[in-house]
């Protein structure tokens, strides 16, 4: 069975500032897809990015990127000029690809606080 | 714009009650998704349904059930409520597999 682990459990930056929230994922599936999602306090759930296994290049939606390590299943989130905005908690999850009925596996969050 | 709407952000039970939540997809997505969330465990998955009187279990399937009679309608059902169900229920529904995930709200379901 996968399994996503995002180690920390808080994080904290200074706005302007860049953070890289860590997560890591267990699969013998060689296509897949991984996400990071935010969960604002309003509890709605965003989708902030998106990664193909199978593409080499890492993912990036304007100040979020991705280090994509598929070797080392490493899948972490840089977020770049950090904003009061950006506070939430932070999921990392899991797809198989092209799998009928597969859901997504979250990790446990990351809860990112940005101080002024 | 998809919507995925739950019918209460906030429901206080009383343990032994029978519990629904429910959950409305205005897309014609074929795969609805139950998770809970509670801290420090993330988000654990109940049951889906990948089609009409679908279902399937997921992790924690454990004093749940569900319902699907019509597409855009997946139900949680909690058919005698325990305090250890308080907990944040979120749905989601996608069109099929390989397409986005849509997130509701959310409902805080607490159990007295």
């Amino acid at each position: 069975a996968q399994t996503v682990t995002q180690s920390q459990p808080e994080m904290s930056v200074q706005e302007a500032e860049t953070v890289t929230l860590s997560c890591t994922y267990d699969t013998s599936e060689s296509d897949y897809y991984l996400f990071w999602y935010k969960q604002p306090p309003s509890r709605q759930m965003i989708l902030v990015i998106r990664q193909e296994a199978y593409k080499q290049q890492n993912a990036t939606e304007n100040r979020f990127s991705v280090n994509f390590q598929k070797a080392a299943k490493s899948f972490s989130l840089k977020i770049s000029d950090s904003q009061l905005g950006d506070a939430a908690m932070y999921f990392c999850a899991y797809r198989n690809y092209n799998q009928a009925g597969t859901a997504l596996i979250f990790g446990k969050g990351t809860t990112l606080s940005v101080s002024s | 714009d998809v919507k995925v709407t739950q019918s209460s952000r906030y429901l206080v039970k009383r343990t032994g009650e029978k519990v629904f939540l429910e959950c409305v997809q205005d897309m014609d997505h074929e795969n609805m998704f139950w998770y809970r969330q509670d801290p420090g465990l993330g988000l654990r998955l109940i049951y889906f349904s990948y089609d009409v009187k679908m279902k399937e279990k997921g992790d924690i399937p454990e004093g749940y059930s569900v319902s699907r009679e019509k597409k855009e309608r997946f139900s949680l059902i909690l058919e005698s409520a325990s305090t250890n169900q308080t907990s944040m229920y979120l749905c989601a529904s996608r069109l099929r597999e390989n397409t986005e995930a849509f997130f509701g709200q959310g409902t805080r379901l607490t159990v007295v």
